[in-house]
């Protein structure tokens, strides 16, 4: 399966946005790029995905690098509430790991006042 | 419910006992996966299950431990002989298949607690 590197820790303060880096370099051309974040004392929830192009919610935003190989979440105005662990995940779309979800360590963001 | 159902949400069993955890995915959803995690640790995969394929058990950290998903709907997730070291949130989620949609939903969980 390929695997993501994050940052073990990230600060920002409240209504500063934060730019969270997954690096990927194993990426194959059909692996989607996916996003999620746990809350303390939560299950993990959905954040965003994307493949190729950039990608906006109401969430946040997700910029992918041209070749692939690294991601960006976009926070733009972080609260007190995203204080989480923020996962990147590859998601693949053929072969033996075909929509598999794979948790690696993550990003411990702590979000000050 | 709308919503990934686990139960129960709290389990206190003792060591060497069997339990049974359920999980009821959303109507409609074809994978199912659980997970585990440990006090402080991350999420830890167990098993997956994806339509009718036959089920990635590559997570499962002992002959102790089997799922089952009946009628693509409902799993169990069994533990035999509970040890001290079972003792975690087991979650449970489901996703409508294919990455290009690929949203998982997960439950609340169920707290094991062996003693």
């Amino acid at each position: 399966d390929a695997k993501t590197t994050q940052p073990n820790s990230m600060e920002s303060n409240e209504e500063e946005p934060v730019h969270l880096p997954c690096n990927h370099s194993t990426i194959s051309g059909t692996d989607y790029i996916h996003w999620y974040r746990q809350l303390p004392s939560q299950g993990p929830e959905y954040v965003i995905h994307g493949l190729t192009s950039n990608v906006n919610n109401r969430m946040a935003s997700l910029a992918i690098a041209e070749d692939r190989k690294s991601s960006t979440l976009i926070l733009h105005r972080a609260t007190l509430r995203d204080a989480a662990v923020y996962y990147c995940i590859l998601l693949g779309a053929g072969g033996t790991s075909y929509g598999k979800l794979t948790f690696g360590q993550g990003t411990i963001l702590t979000v000050h006042p | 419910g709308a919503g990934v159902s686990q139960s129960p949400s709290n389990k206190v069993t003792e060591k060497g006992k069997d339990v049974e955890l359920r999980c009821d995915p959303i109507s409609g959803h074809t994978a199912l996966y659980w997970y585990r995690q440990s006090l402080g640790q991350g999420l830890e995969f167990l098993i997956y299950f994806q339509g009718n394929s036959a089920p990635d058990k590559s997570g499962l950290p002992s002959d102790r431990f089997s799922a089952e998903r009946t009628g693509g709907s409902v799993s169990t997730l069994t533990i035999q002989r509970t040890q001290q070291e079972d003792s975690a949130v087991y979650l449970c989620a489901s996703s409508s298949t294919t990455p290009r949609q690929g949203k998982a939903f997960f439950g609340q969980g169920t707290r094991l607690t062996v003693v």
